[in-house]
């Protein structure tokens, strides 16, 4: 069975301090690979996403994350975080032409000022 | 543009009541929606899948007659508990894609549900 595993569940920073919160999946086949993120009281909103071409991706707010097919993962990453990116993130897979969503638990992320 | 909304963002209801959920895709229509539970601290397990016009396609360990879910238009689906109990309280959340979207799914804000 599919999984999404994310080693990371609440990690604390002051801002401007770099991020990168890990994902790993198991799936064998071709996948296609989410970051969502949910700020406090709001609903979950992509911030990026993977389907083929150039593994590493640019999402909003200055998120990138990249694909490492050997490695089955797909880290987030921010250079330089802000107070505003206090939220959680969830890692997501589906596999290729499929519609079923698997979520990993999610990573906290506090920043602060 | 694709926002989906669901009604109501939280509901109370004593248990052995039964209670609906709207999920609603307000700009596009939504061939597919998908309905999730998100316990606390924890991730979104989906529940079902569901099309527009046919049955819903439940996960395994989804008990089909205590979820209902109806997908009767490309812009609504509901999700009706039946009989709830305590052990349903939790954060019920709907998603909506398009065809033309590409496997993305657009979230409803959820609904937080509350069996006394």
């Amino acid at each position: 069975a599919q999984s999404v595993s994310q080693h990371n569940h609440h990690v604390i920073l002051s801002e401007a301090a770099s991020l990168e919160l890990g994902c790993n999946y198991s799936y064998g086949g071709t996948v296609n690979l989410f970051w969502y993120v949910q700020y406090p009281g709001q609903h979950l909103q992509l911030l990026l996403k993977y389907f083929s071409g150039d593994p590493l991706v640019k999402g909003i707010k200055g998120f990138e994350a990249e694909f490492i097919k050997s490695k089955f993962s797909f880290n987030l990453r921010k250079p330089s975080v802000q107070w505003s990116d206090t939220a959680e993130y969830f890692c997501a897979v589906n596999a290729y032409n499929t519609d079923k969503l698997i979520f990993g638990t999610g990573t906290r992320l506090q920043v602060f000022p | 543009g694709a926002v989906v909304s669901q009604h109501p963002s939280w509901v109370i209801c004593k248990s052995g009541t039964s209670v609906k959920i709207e999920c609603r895709s307000l700009d596009f229509q939504a061939t597919t929606m998908f309905w999730y539970r998100q316990f606390p601290k924890q991730s979104l397990m989906l529940m079902a899948t569901s099309n527009e016009g046919s049955k819903a396609t439940y996960e395994q360990g989804v008990e089909k007659d205590k979820f209902l879910i109806n997908h009767a238009s490309l812009t609504l689906s509901t999700l009706t508990v039946t009989s709830a109990h305590p052990e349903d309280s939790s954060f019920y959340i709907c998603s909506a894609r398009t065809k033309g979207r590409a496997r993305e799914q657009f979230f409803g804000p959820g609904t937080r549900l509350t069996v006394l």
